[in-house]
């Protein structure tokens, strides 16, 4: 089973403010990771899906890059409603495994 | 817009069978772009995929293995729905249970998302 790292557990900034969040993956997971975001009492929203593609409306300040092992999820300038958790997810091997989570809290 | 809806009791005894059930709008569940997936979420497990049925000219299934044993995913192609029944369930399967397609489209990434179910099992 692959099993992806999430870094840090939680990270505190200002709206305006740039977000880097990282996964890493146990195995080469090529490019098949994807980026969710949930608030609490929600379902996740898919963000990224194959490492940088931006799903169906999602904002441009979302970005994702990486390949292999190491992925990054950057929110460019933070706004209000991007205060929340964040989860990686593999496809490339079976089962199907999601990280832990970053939580964005307001600083 | 594809959206989900599901129901199905939110608390079940120990040993017995937990059922949901996950109805789709504006796709088709036999639709060949797309697999419909049940993924639950507790404080323990985090997020937990078990399975997803999807249809490629024939219907197909794949399950977890930590769950493999106990788990049915199918889908009711008059109702345009698909369930998932968990046998023989313990205090460990209580979590919030989750409906999700992943479309062809979109690398099978888990996009929609159904509202979510809280199961307790006691």
């Amino acid at each position: 089973e692959i099993v992806l790292t999430q870094s840090p557990a939680t990270l505190s900034l200002s709206p305006g403010e740039r977000a880097t969040l990282s996964c890493r993956a146990s195995q080469n997971v090529d490019i098949y990771l994807a980026w969710y975001q949930q608030k609490p009492g929600q379902a996740p929203r898919l963000l990224i899906y194959d490492a940088s593609n931006r799903a169906t409306g999602i904002p441009a300040r979302f970005s994702g890059t990486g390949s292999g092992t190491d992925f990054t999820l950057t929110i460019s300038s933070l706004e209000p409603e991007d205060f929340a958790v964040y989860y990686c997810q593999q496809r490339r091997n079976w089962p199907l495994t999601f990280g832990g989570g970053t939580k964005v809290e307001i600083k | 817009q594809v959206q989900l809806q599901q129901s199905g009791p939110g608390l079940v005894k120990p040993s017995q069978t937990l059922s949901l059930t996950c109805v789709i709008s504006g796709d088709s569940v036999s639709s060949n772009t797309v697999a419909w997936n049940w993924i639950r979420q507790s404080p323990s497990r985090g997020l937990e995929w078990l399975g997803r049925t999807f249809y490629r000219s024939k219907w197909s299934d794949d399950y977890a293995e930590s769950v493999k044993s106990r788990i049915t995913i199918k889908p009711d192609t008059t109702k345009n729905q698909f369930s998932l029944q968990l046998n023989s369930v313990t205090p460990e399967d209580t979590a919030v249970y989750f409906c999700a397609g992943g479309y062809d489209s979109s690398g099978s990434a888990f996009d929609p998302w159904g509202p979510g179910t809280m199961v307790t099992v006691s």
